[in-house]
C-alpha cells in the first residue's frame, strides 16, 4: 500500500530564510513520481515541483527544490528566501507510474513571519 | 491555459437533499478525480474515472456516487446529504499514469450541510 507522511502539521519561518518541509513515503513500486502542491487560503491547489524516482538530480523550480533521498524514501521540499506569499498549506503527493491514483499527505501549514 | 472548473464555490444544503457537484476540464484528460479535504486529514479520494462511463472507488466512497457521461465532465452526487459530508470538495484531472503527469485542480466547492 502507498502512504505519504508529513509529520509537521504547522511551521513558522522568518521572511527571507530557508525552510524545509518534510515528506516520507512508503511504496513497493520501483517507478513513481513525487509531487508538491501549495494551497493558499483561497483554496486552489497549485503544482510546485515534481521528482521522478529514476531522476538522479534533485528537482529545482525557482525558489523550490526537492531534497530526494530514495534509500530513505524521503522527498523534502526546500523553499529558499521565504516570502510572505509562501504562507499556505503544502501537500506532498505520490503516484505510481503504473496506476492512476495519487496519494496525498496530511499537509503542513507554513506561516512566514515578517 | 489549463483549466478545471467547478460549478459552485460555496453551497449550502439541507440534510436529506440530493446534491450535485459538477466538474469540467478543458485539457482532454483521461483521468478525473473527486477528493474531499478536511483539516488534519489531507485529501481523501472519493472516486476517480479513467474514461467515459468508467469509474473506480477511492478510499471513502460511502454516501457518494459519480457520473461521467462525457470526457470533459465528472459529477459527484450525494444521494442524501448528511451533516458529516460538510467539507471542501476538490475536483482534479490528469493525463494517464506515468511520468510527469501532475493533477490539475479546480478551485474547490465548500459544501455545508445543515
Amino acid at each position: 500500500a502507498q502512504k505519504i507522511t508529513q509529520t509537521q502539521p504547522g511551521m513558522f519561518v522568518q521572511e527571507k530564510e530557508a525552510v524545509t518541509l518534510d515528506c516520507t513515503y512508503d511504496t513497493s513500486d520501483q517507478s513513481y513520481g513525487l509531487f508538491w502542491y501549495k494551497q493558499p487560503s483561497s483554496g486552489e491547489m497549485i503544482f510546485l515541483i515534481y521528482q521522478g524516482s529514476y531522476d538522479e538530480q534533485n528537482a529545482t523550480e525557482g525558489r523550490y527544490s526537492l531534497n530526494f533521498q530514495k534509500a530513505r524514501k524521503s522527498a523534502n521540499l526546500v523553499i529558499s528566501a521565504s516570502q510572505l506569499g509562501d504562507s499556505a498549506m503544502y501537500f506532498c503527493a505520490m503516484r505510481s507510474y503504473n496506476f492512476n491514483k495519487f496519494y496525498f499527505g496530511s499537509g503542513t501549514k507554513l506561516n512566514v513571519k515578517p | 491555459d489549463v483549466k478545471v472548473t467547478q460549478s459552485s464555490r460555496y453551497l449550502v444544503k439541507r440534510t436529506g437533499e440530493k446534491v450535485f457537484l459538477e466538474c469540467v476540464q478543458d485539457m482532454d484528460h483521461e483521468n478525473m478525480f473527486w477528493y474531499r479535504q478536511d483539516p488534519g486529514l489531507g485529501l481523501r479520494l472519493i472516486y476517480f474515472s479513467y474514461d467515459v462511463k468508467m469509474k473506480e472507488k477511492g478510499d471513502i466512497p460511502e454516501g457518494y456516487s459519480v457520473s461521467r457521461e462525457k470526457k470533459e465532465r465528472f459529477s459527484l452526487i450525494l444521494e442524501s446529504a448528511s451533516t458529516n459530508q460538510t467539507s471542501m470538495y476538490l475536483c482534479a484531472s490528469s493525463l494517464v499514469a506515468g511520468g510527469h503527469n501532475e493533477q490539475f485542480f479546480g478551485p474547490g466547492t465548500r459544501l455545508t450541510v445543515l
